[in-house]
């Protein structure tokens, strides 16, 4: 089945303390991207990549950092979680970007995060 | 800096028809989305207009207007399930933007 997964789903934890959330999709996807969803904000991109070892900066990257060693895998790294990065989190895939046909982003199902 | 303006919420009646607009003011134009959100859940892909005019798929019609700077999304024959945020996505022409800027998200509420 064609997916775009995340883990952890729900995670607290206080402030300071490294955290990595793990995305990965089975499609093959050559873009993957990052976002964070907040009341009233919206969907806003933190990072994105076009292809492996090919990343860029979003709207809102400050405090984030991310790697893309293999196709199937874009982790979003916390090296020091601040009570502001609390949001609710999604990666997303699509084929490419400069296809010019729709190119349906999929999205995972979220991690919801909580920093005290 | 890039513009979507979409209401943030409406409510409609359950077998009703609802027009979600969505105006947008971008350096640069490459295709726009429209996304359907449960609360909770992830977006899923509804429609897609890369050119003007309109654009139908079963109960969903999306329409674009590129000289505007509008598009709107049509729900015919609304059902309960129809409630959620429905997020309208314009992709933007590269190097030198993010490559999908969204919408604050219209949340409807479909009442019987």
């Amino acid at each position: 089945e064609a997916q775009v997964t995340q883990n952890p789903r729900y995670l607290i934890t206080v402030t300071g303390k490294k955290l990595t959330v793990t995305c990965s999709q089975n499609m093959n996807h050559e873009y993957m991207s990052w976002y964070r969803q907040d009341p009233g904000l919206g969907l806003r991109q933190i990072y994105y990549s076009m292809n492996v070892e090919v990343t860029d900066k979003g709207d809102v990257p400050e405090g984030y950092k991310v790697s893309r060693k293999e196709k199937r895998n874009f982790p979003l790294i916390l090296e020091s979680p601040s009570p502001n990065q609390t949001s609710l989190y999604f990666c997303a895939s699509s084929l490419s970007l400069f296809r010019s046909t729709p190119d349906t982003q999929y999205f995972g199902p979220g991690t919801r995060l909580t920093v005290l | 800096g890039q513009n979507i303006d979409q209401p943030t919420e409406m409510t409609a009646t359950e077998g009703a028809i609802v027009q979600i607009n969505c105006t947008y003011q971008t350096s640069g134009f490459n295709g726009l989305f429209w996304y359907q959100q449960h609360a909770g859940e992830a977006p899923t892909f509804l429609s897609y207009n890369v050119l003007d005019g309109l654009e139908e798929k079963g109960r969903f019609s999306s329409f674009l207007s590129r000289s505007k700077g509008y598009s709107y999304l049509l729900l015919k024959e609304l059902q309960m399930k129809d409630s959620a945020s429905y997020l309208c996505a314009v992709r933007l022409q590269l190097p030198g933007n993010t490559p999908l800027v969204f919408g604050k998200g219209t949340r409807l509420s479909v009442i019987a």
